[in-house]
């Protein structure tokens, strides 16, 4: 069973400070990794995609991928109340078409 | 706008019956999902479809049943066979299968067992 673990949470983080988030996956072959974040009862909306080793960024986002660790990883800059939310972690499979694999998410909590 | 549009936002189902989700996209995507999230677990994969008339099952088919029959259409429905219904269903539409495309979703459905 090919599993993505996230820490559950809740990850609280001071108003402007860094959040730091981890996801582990164990399929070594997996080609491609996605964050999502979800507000509490709504759908999940789609934050950052990477492919490659290295970081990502993308406007206070910025997305870590070491796949001979097999994790990723997101950093939330300059963290706003209004990332409070929950964060999944998406990884394809390789030995498919393309099937994603959700971890269950972490919940970050952002403090004034 | 293009997006996907899910409904009813709320659905109740009693006993015995079958209750059909609906999921439209106007995204020209050819991929279609299915997902099922219970609270504190991630998304599980129901049902997807690559293209028109094709569907596959995913990690949870048991008690569902889809169709395709159009590609901005891929209604689920929710049978009496599945005894634990109750559950956020979410729709997620891609541009095609394949492992580096993402996938976005439509605002979810809530059943519950009435």
């Amino acid at each position: 069973q090919k599993e993505v673990e996230q820490n559950s949470g809740p990850l609280s983080v001071p108003e402007g400070a860094i959040a730091s988030l981890n996801c582990t996956y164990s399929d070594r072959v997996s080609q491609s990794f996605f964050w999502y974040r979800q507000y509490s009862g709504k759908s999940p909306e789609l934050i950052m995609s990477i492919y490659s080793n290295g970081d990502k960024e993308d406007g206070r986002f910025t997305a870590q991928l070491n796949k001979a660790s097999q994790y990723v990883s997101l950093l939330i800059r300059d963290s706003q109340p209004s990332d409070s939310a929950t964060y999944l972690c998406a990884v394809t499979e390789t030995d498919s078409w393309g099937k994603f694999q959700f971890g269950a998410g972490t919940q970050v909590v952002v403090t004034p | 706008d293009g997006g996907i549009t899910q409904s009813p936002k709320y659905l109740f189902r009693k006993e015995g019956q079958n209750v059909t989700l609906s999921c439209e996209q106007n995204l020209n995507h050819d991929a279609m999902y299915w997902y099922r999230q219970d609270p504190g677990q991630g998304l599980r994969l129901i049902y997807y479809s690559q293209i028109v008339n094709d569907f596959q099952k995913g990690d949870i088919a048991e008690g569902y049943s889809v169709s395709r029959e159009k590609k901005e259409s891929f209604p689920l429905t929710v049978t009496s066979a599945q005894k634990n219904p109750t559950a956020f269903y979410l729709c997620a539409s891609s541009r095609r299968g394949g492992s580096n495309q993402p996938q976005h979703f439509g605002d979810g459905t809530r059943l519950s067992i009435l």
